[in-house]
C-alpha cells in the first residue's frame, strides 16, 4: 500500500507571496491533518479534514487555509507569507476508527526569505 | 494543553535501557508515540488507548496509566538505530481527532 505523499518537498518563497502545498493520503483513509513543525514551537496542529469538511482548526491566523477533495487529497494554502512561516509542513493520513492511527508524509520544507 | 515529556534528552550506550515519560493534565483518550530522525518526518511507533493498554513494537514497548494520565515508552537493549527524537501525541477524544504533541525527547545511542 502506498504511503502518504506530499508535494513539493522543498519550497523557497519571498515574504508576501502565497504558497499551496499538496498531500495525498494512504488509499482508503478519508481524514487528513496538517501540522507545522518549527524548532521553537515544535509540532503544532493546523487543521483536520474529513470527507471534504474541515472538522477542526488549530490556533493559526486566517492566512492559513486548507481544503480536501472528493478523492481525499488535501491542499493547504498560506497567503501573505511571513518569515515566521518558515517550517516543515507535515500532512498526516488518519485511519479513523477507534485507534485512529496517523501516518505522516515526508513533509514540505518551506523557507520564506 | 501540551503534554509534558521527560527527560528532554538522554544519552545511552548500545544495549542499555531507557524510559521516556509523557504526562498530561487532561483526561486522555489515546497516546501516540513517534520517532523522528534528523531531516525526516516522524514515524509512527504505536498507539495506546485509555484503559491501561500495553503495546510492543520490536524491543520498544509502552504503557498507558489512565489514573495518572501518563504514558511511558520503554526502550530495551537499545540499538544505534533507536537514536532520534521521540514524541508523544495525545488525543482527548470526542470529535477532535488531532494530536497535541509534547516537545520531544532527544535520544542518542552511542556505540
Amino acid at each position: 500500500k502506498a504511503g502518504v505523499t506530499q508535494t513539493p518537498r522543498y519550497l523557497i518563497k519571498t515574504r508576501g507571496q502565497q504558497v499551496t502545498l499538496s498531500c495525498s493520503p494512504i488509499s482508503g483513509h478519508r481524514s487528513v491533518s496538517w501540522y507545522q513543525q518549527t524548532p521553537g514551537q515544535g509540532l503544532q496542529f493546523l487543521f483536520e479534514y474529513f470527507s471534504e469538511t474541515q472538522r477542526n482548526k488549530g490556533n493559526f491566523p486566517g492566512r492559513f487555509s486548507g481544503r480536501q477533495f472528493s478523492n481525499s487529497r488535501s491542499e493547504m494554502n498560506v497567503s501573505t507569507l511571513e518569515l515566521g512561516d518558515s517550517a516543515l509542513y507535515l500532512c498526516a493520513s488518519m485511519s479513523g476508527g477507534q485507534r485512529n492511527e496517523q501516518y505522516f508524509g515526508p513533509g514540505t520544507r518551506l523557507t520564506v526569505t | 494543553q501540551q503534554p509534558v515529556q521527560s527527560p528532554q534528552a538522554v544519552i545511552l550506550r548500545e544495549g542499555e535501557d531507557a524510559v521516556i515519560n509523557c504526562s498530561s493534565s487532561k483526561a486522555l483518550y489515546s497516546v501516540h508515540w513517534y520517532r523522528q530522525k534528523h531531516g525526516e518526518a516522524p514515524v509512527f511507533l504505536m498507539i495506546l488507548l485509555k484503559g491501561g493498554e500495553q503495546m510492543r513494537h520490536e524491543k520498544i514497548s509502552a504503557s498507558f496509566n489512565e489514573k495518572k494520565q501518563q504514558s511511558s515508552l520503554y526502550l530495551t537493549a537499545s540499538q544505534l538505530s533507536y537514536s532520534g527524537t521521540y514524541f508523544c501525541g495525545t488525543e482527548s477524544g470526542g470529535s477532535a481527532r488531532q494530536l497535541t504533541f509534547g516537545s520531544g525527547t532527544q535520544l542518542t545511542v552511542l556505540p
